[in-house]
This record gives structure tokens, sequence and C-alpha cells, in this order.
């Protein structure tokens, strides 16, 4: 157990909808990362949040939005779901924002759209 | 720009021969982090280990080692007397200083297959 809580496991909606996607990062861990991983893009790296600011962008889409709270948790919101959207979502923490720092990653977020 | 490179899509053995998984990574960067992780079957993503560019000794744990040569952009990974339980998708990815941040770049992963 990694020590980071991602929920919900699965997720399955239609397409045009809006979800939330939700990640606890482990204790003492001031950075969230969201990545995606699909067959054809395989792991893309989408947003990094470092103590509630964002600090780096990747591949993220604009219907795509990200946000870290006080508490240090992190929701990621998709919007306007299209069955591409479908994917393995992984949030992942680390202690820094640095790119030395190790990352531990949830369990992942299985979307389905329909 | 930066990348890496897992040539080997998918790889079978045996139980309890020796398998090499390779990784080949690209970056102008003199100072950057190599990183191994692991997915099993269920689906989460499982840190191995993390090496900087200023360390080149190979590093040995249990069965796992990790050979890293810079002449040749390489930091490959070895199972020794691999078993069923390593069966799992192998992922390398190298993170640069100069970005000033973490952001990870994956290699598109090893399948490996371990058979009884």
């Amino acid at each position: 157990d990694s020590g980071v809580t991602q929920t919900p496991k699965h997720l399955i909606t239609a397409t045009g909808q809006r979800v939330t996607l939700r990640c606890s990062p482990r204790s003492g861990d001031l950075s969230v990362y969201w990545y995606q991983q699909s067959l054809d893009q395989g792991l893309q790296f989408l947003i990094q949040y470092y103590n509630g600011e964002e600090r780096a962008k990747g591949n993220i889409l604009e219907r795509f939005s990200a946000q870290q709270f006080p508490d240090l948790h992190s929701e990621l919101n998709l919007s306007s779901l299209e069955l591409g959207d479908s994917a393995l979502y992984f949030c992942a923490s680390s202690v820094g924002g640095g790119p030395e720092n190790i990352q531990y990653f949830g369990a992942g977020t299985r979307l389905s759209v329909l | 720009a930066q990348k890496v490179t897992q040539a080997q899509t998918e790889i079978s053995v045996v139980e309890k021969e020796d398998v090499t998984l390779d990784c080949v990574y690209e970056t102008r960067d003199t100072t950057y982090y190599l990183f191994w992780y692991k997915q099993p079957p269920s689906g989460e993503l499982v840190f191995l280990i993390r090496r900087n560019s200023f360390d080149e000794q190979n590093e040995i744990s249990g069965r796992y080692s990790w050979n890293f040569q810079k002449s040749t952009s390489s930091f490959n990974f070895t199972i020794t007397a691999s078993q069923v339980v390593d069966s799992a998708v192998y992922f390398c990815a190298l993170s640069e200083k100069g970005t000033g941040f973490q952001k990870l770049v994956f290699g598109t992963g090893t399948r490996l297959l371990v058979s009884p």
C-alpha cells in the first residue's frame, strides 16, 4: 500500500458528462500529480500541484481541470467527456516538488465513457 | 527533449530464468533521475528504484539488479531467478533537473510473463 488513496476505483459514465476524481496524498507529502494511462498514449503526465499551487502542466486537455485543497487532497475534474477519455487515471504524491523526488502512486481510477 | 525507449514490448520466460529489461533514455540535461516502476495485474504502479545521473554504481536488491551506463544512456533492469509473481508490466521513467519540477516521462513499458 503506497499510502495514496484514490476514489472512486471505477467510474462509468456517458459522453458529454462531467466527473470528479479524488486523491488523498501520503501523509506529509506536499506535491500531487495526475497521470492518464491509455492503450494508445501510454502513461502521460497531466498536471502537478505543490502545496496548493499549480506547479507544472503536461498534456492536459482544456476540458480537464484540477486543484489541490488546503488539506492537500486533490481533485481532477473531467468535463464534456468523450469516448477517448476512457483510461486509467493515476494520482501520485511526493514530499517535495523537484525532479529528484520519488512519486508514490495510488491504485488509480478506471474511467469508462460509454 | 526527454525520451525513454523500452524496445521490448513483451518478454516470456519460465520460472527461475534470468531476464533483463532494457531501458534507453534521451536527455540534454546533465542532471537527471531515472526510475523503474512495476505495474502488476492489479493495476497499481509500484516504485522500485531511483538513480541520479551522478551515481553510476550498479545496485542490487535481492533478486533485482540495475545496470546504469551513461556512455550508452541505458538503465537496464535484471531479475534473477524469476518467479511467477514477477509477472507485470515494468516501466522505466526519467525526470530532468532543468525543468525545475517533477515531470516523469515514462517509456511504453515491457510486459513480463513468467510461467511456472
